[in-house]
């Protein structure tokens, strides 16, 4: 079983649409949960970091951890042209250094 | 708050040739910085990890002696890819660690645009 599981999409949806992009994860030491953001070409940008079960709002991202589940998500209401990349979730243990990456999921969202 | 820059953003070399890439983090200390390798339609892989003044940790299958890493600031790490060869050819990108500055995680990675190597 691999550590952390990304569908890699590609996703496409209408303008305006809701996005759910979604994790799962097999290491129970994971305690830092983070959302990043990269366009074609360029480096990934932090969208949304927590560490805590719940749901955590910046905007119209809405990051939700379920540790129990080992299941993360990220919405995203009314989307964007703009929001058309990839997005990459990572995760920390507590102490360690090196993220844990998903494979990344392609999002476009159509006009 | 939390902004890394990378320099050159793309530079095609010739095979043999040496090639530096620098990361900075400008408003803030990094204790630690991170190079990463990505492929087209790939997700990061991790090639070093170093910290300020110490010797960098290599991943393994990563050739130390072929990607030189130097840590010689809080906010600067430069990548020299030594004799570079066709299938050095890649994305590399950077990333720091925050020190705990006021609005800056320390517990997660704030990523540099980017560098595009390309060798002829």
């Amino acid at each position: 079983q691999k550590e952390v599981e990304q569908d890699p999409g590609p996703l496409s949806v209408p303008e305006g649409a809701i996005v759910s992009l979604n994790c799962t994860y097999s290491n129970s030491a994971f305690q830092y949960f983070m959302w990043y953001r990269q366009y074609s070409r360029k480096g990934p940008e932090l969208l949304m970091y927590t560490y805590s079960s719940g749901n955590k709002e910046d905007g119209r991202f809405t990051a939700q951890v379920d540790k129990s589940s080992k299941y993360i998500s990220l919405f995203i209401r009314d989307s964007q042209p703009s929001d058309s990349a990839t997005y990459l979730c990572a995760f920390l243990t507590g102490g360690g250094n090196k993220l844990t990456f998903g494979t990344g999921t392609q999002l476009k969202v159509e006009l | 708050g939390a902004v890394v820059s990378q320099h050159p953003s793309r530079v095609i070399c010739k095979s043999g040739t040496s090639v530096k890439i620098e990361c900075r983090s400008l408003d803030f200390q990094a204790t630690t910085m991170f190079w990463y390798r990505q492929f087209p339609k790939k997700s990061l892989m991790l090639m070093a990890t170093s910290n300020e003044g110490s010797k960098a940790t290599y991943e393994q299958g990563v050739e130390k002696d072929k990607f030189l890493i130097n840590h010689a600031s809080l906010t600067l790490s430069t990548l020299t890819v030594t004799s570079a060869h066709p299938e050095d050819s890649s994305f590399y990108i950077c990333s720091a660690r925050g020190q705990g500055t006021s609005g800056i995680s320390t517990d997660t990675q704030y990523f540099g645009p980017g560098t595009r190597l390309t060798v002829l």
